[in-house]
């Protein structure tokens, strides 16, 4: 059981690239998270999932879209990379049960230059 | 629009004090509030939850103060040990008709404890 997983864990980009942060967990969550650490601002949420086919957007979600075409995965992009979007990256799942556990995947690390 | 207020950003202290975090929000929708705990390079943890239905909640040296009528909640970490040194993480969510578990994080406190 290897609970929330994330690839890759670094990545540097040029500004304007574009790539995809994978997530994945094992757990059959139904609900699930993008997130963006930045210091001194805590959490934000990007985008999250309440289900397999269905996304919404958080607080940040300029610049980012996002898929869930299966449900153990949840797929954060960016389609044109930027110098703001330098930041650590989480995922995060939990059954959708109210007050359950969110858990937390490693983190990607992402430096646009 | 930041809906958790946490303070203090950094904190330092010696082994075997008693480090308070502080946590104020604004939604009064809100009802559940926990804490994560993470060290560099991971990711948060849950490290203890509680509803606004109790004042108190103990988890081992780890307490949740909740003050309804304040807006406001605190962790307090008992005997503190040079490995509960760590970025502490207050959090609120609602789970109203629309539940999504989305959780509102505060800033997040940088705690050193010195041995």
């Amino acid at each position: 059981n290897a609970g929330v997983t994330q690839t890759p864990k670094f990545r540097v980009l040029k500004t304007g690239q574009s790539m995809t942060l994978l997530c994945a967990q094992d757990m059959n969550h139904e609900y699930m998270y993008w997130y963006r650490q930045d210091p001194g601002m805590g959490l934000r949420l990007i985008h999250y999932s309440v289900g397999e086919g269905t996304t919404a957007k958080g607080e940040v979600p300029d610049g980012y879209n996002v898929s869930r075409l299966k449900k153990q995965n949840f797929l954060l992009g960016l389609e044109s990379a930027a110098p703001s979007q330098t930041s650590v990256y989480f995922c995060a799942s939990n059954s959708g049960r109210a007050g359950d556990t969110q858990y937390f995947g490693p983190g990607t690390r992402l430096t646009v230059l | 629009q930041q809906q958790v207020k946490q303070s203090p950003q950094s904190l330092i202290v010696q082994k075997g004090g008693i480090p308070i975090i502080n946590c104020a929000y604004e939604n009064t929708a809100f009802d559940y509030f926990p804490w994560y705990q993470q060290f560099p390079g991971k990711g948060p943890a849950l490290l203890i939850a509680i509803r606004p239905d109790v004042s108190e909640k103990k988890e081992g040296r780890f307490t949740i103060s909740f003050n309804k009528s304040a807006k406001q909640f605190s962790l307090h970490i008992m005997d503190s040990q040079p490995g509960d040194s760590a970025t502490y993480f207050c959090a609120a969510s609602s789970h109203g008709s629309s539940n999504t578990g989305k959780l509102i994080f505060g800033q997040g406190t940088t705690l050193q404890v010195k041995p």
